[in-house]
């Protein structure tokens, strides 16, 4: 089965600090990790996906099968990264998306 | 290019009565097809997916059914709303297996009262 788990419900931290979100996934077959993005009054868009390793706005996330992680990063916040943000669980054998319960990032002035 | 329409975008709705919720998708073919609602505190729930036509898979037992009666049409439906029906409908598809991207619709608020 798979399964996606985001232990945060709120973060919030102060504009230029660091910004760390967690996932952790269960999946027995070979996984694909996305980092969705949902901002006030926007439909919910892909951020970034393991399988492109780009930095977008400033974020990366790394996966890590041993961890079964995929934490999402940004070295210095910024007030528009204030949003939604849903990890999401896919793969090759499965027509599946499953989404963690999602993580409110705040960031203060 | 691929885009993707959801309506309404609000309802309001009693108790009993029936519901259609449709999704269309245009610039792309054979999509695979999803429906997720999104709870606070819960995420988005994955309801249904279909990988073709009239093909329906069910992810968790509900009040409520999907049908998808041509390539790029999937409806939502429920023949008895019930209060706890009400929520955030999500409407998505992807091209692909589970490791291309989803693309999601802006949504329907439901209002079962």
């Amino acid at each position: 089965a798979q399964r996606v788990t985001q232990p945060e419900k709120l973060l919030s931290v102060f504009k230029g600090a660091p910004v760390e979100l967690k996932c952790n996934y269960s999946y027995s077959g070979s996984p694909e990790l996305f980092w969705y993005v949902q901002y006030s009054r926007q439909r919910l868009q892909l951020l970034l996906r393991h399988i492109s390793r780009e930095s977008i706005k400033g974020f990366t996330a790394d996966l890590n099968k041993g961890e079964t992680s995929f934490h999402l990063k940004k070295p210095f916040a910024q007030e528009e990264d204030s949003a939604m943000y849903y990890c999401a669980l896919g793969g090759s054998g499965t027509y599946k998306y499953i989404f963690g319960t999602g993580t409110r990032l705040k960031v203060l002035a | 290019s691929q885009t993707i329409h959801q309506w309404p975008a609000t309802l309001v709705q009693p108790v009993g009565s029936p519901l259609s919720l449709e999704c269309t998708v245009e610039g792309t073919s054979n999509p695979n097809l999803y429906w997720y609602r999104q709870a606070a505190g819960r995420g988005l729930q994955l309801l249904f997916y279909s990988v073709g036509i009239g093909q329906i898979s069910s992810e968790v037992p509900q009040n409520l059914s999907a049908s998808r009666p041509q390539d790029r049409q999937f409806i939502l439906s429920s023949k008895k709303l019930l209060l706890s029906d009400s929520g955030f409908y999500l409407c998505a598809f992807a091209e692909g297996k589970g490791s291309t991207e989803a693309f999601f619709g802006q949504g329907t608020r439901l209002t079962v009262v």
